[in-house]
């Protein structure tokens, strides 16, 4: 039970270029939106997160868009570089008697090209 | 670096057999998570541990354990190892089990079955 789809699972961008990972979720229940950046051979880094009652954060050239109708939330990569290249992974977080679980999306594998 | 340390590294053992894998949370950091990350099944919550009391529970066989120590430490226990078990095992660690999106990763251990 897949509870956040992410898409794609690849891409490949230009320098320079704008690079969009998208993200569904199902539970209206979730509370808290952050994304994960890894790097071969490390493990995820929390990179940028958003509450749904905020339709966009911004830090850097990462921008993160949540649409709350839709369940829906993207990040954006503003001028990728090749040091951005790595696996990003949306997740979703949820209270539960003061204990919040984590689900995590597929990941997608980022690969920026000069 | 984020502060959490796992070991062994790499681990590679026969199918049938048992290994335990360590994790040394932040400094101050009283919840652990463990997180199994394979290529088709992206990044799966195992199990949760705050201040040496199991919290959450995800995906986590029946073969697999673990627990915390009073020290905060980490170990998960897997036994009766099948190929399929070959994965990366991460663990994480966050200060407040409330704010559980807030993760910080250790390096992994690398598991492979044969």
């Amino acid at each position: 039970q897949q509870q956040v789809k992410q898409s794609p699972q690849s891409l490949i961008v230009q320098k320079g270029g704008i690079s969009i990972i998208n993200c569904a979720y199902e539970n209206t229940a979730f509370d808290y939106f952050p994304w994960y950046q890894q790097f071969p051979g490390k493990g995820p880094a929390l990179l940028i997160a958003i509450r749904p009652d905020v339709s966009e954060k911004k830090e850097g050239r990462f921008t993160i868009s949540f649409n709350k109708s839709a369940k829906q939330f993207s990040l954006h990569i503003m001028d990728s570089q090749p040091g951005d290249s790595a696996t990003y992974f949306c997740a979703a977080s949820k209270g539960s008697g003061g204990y919040q679980k984590v689900t995590f999306g597929i990941g997608t594998k980022l690969q920026v090209i000069p | 670096d984020s502060g959490v340390t796992q070991t062994p590294k790499h681990l590679i053992t026969a199918t049938g057999q048992r290994v335990t894998l360590r994790c040394s949370p932040r400094s101050g950091d009283l919840s652990v998570y463990w997180y199994q990350q394979s290529l088709d099944q992206g990044l799966q919550f195992l199990i949760q541990y705050y201040n040496g009391e199991e919290r959450a529970k995800g995906n986590i066989l029946e073969r697999f354990s673990a627990q915390q120590f009073p020290d905060l430490h980490s170990e998960l226990n897997l036994s009766s190892l099948e190929l399929g078990d070959s994965a990366l095992y991460f663990c994480a660690s966050s200060p407040r089990p409330d704010i559980t999106y807030e993760q910080y990763f250790g390096p992994g251990t690398r598991l492979t079955v044969t």
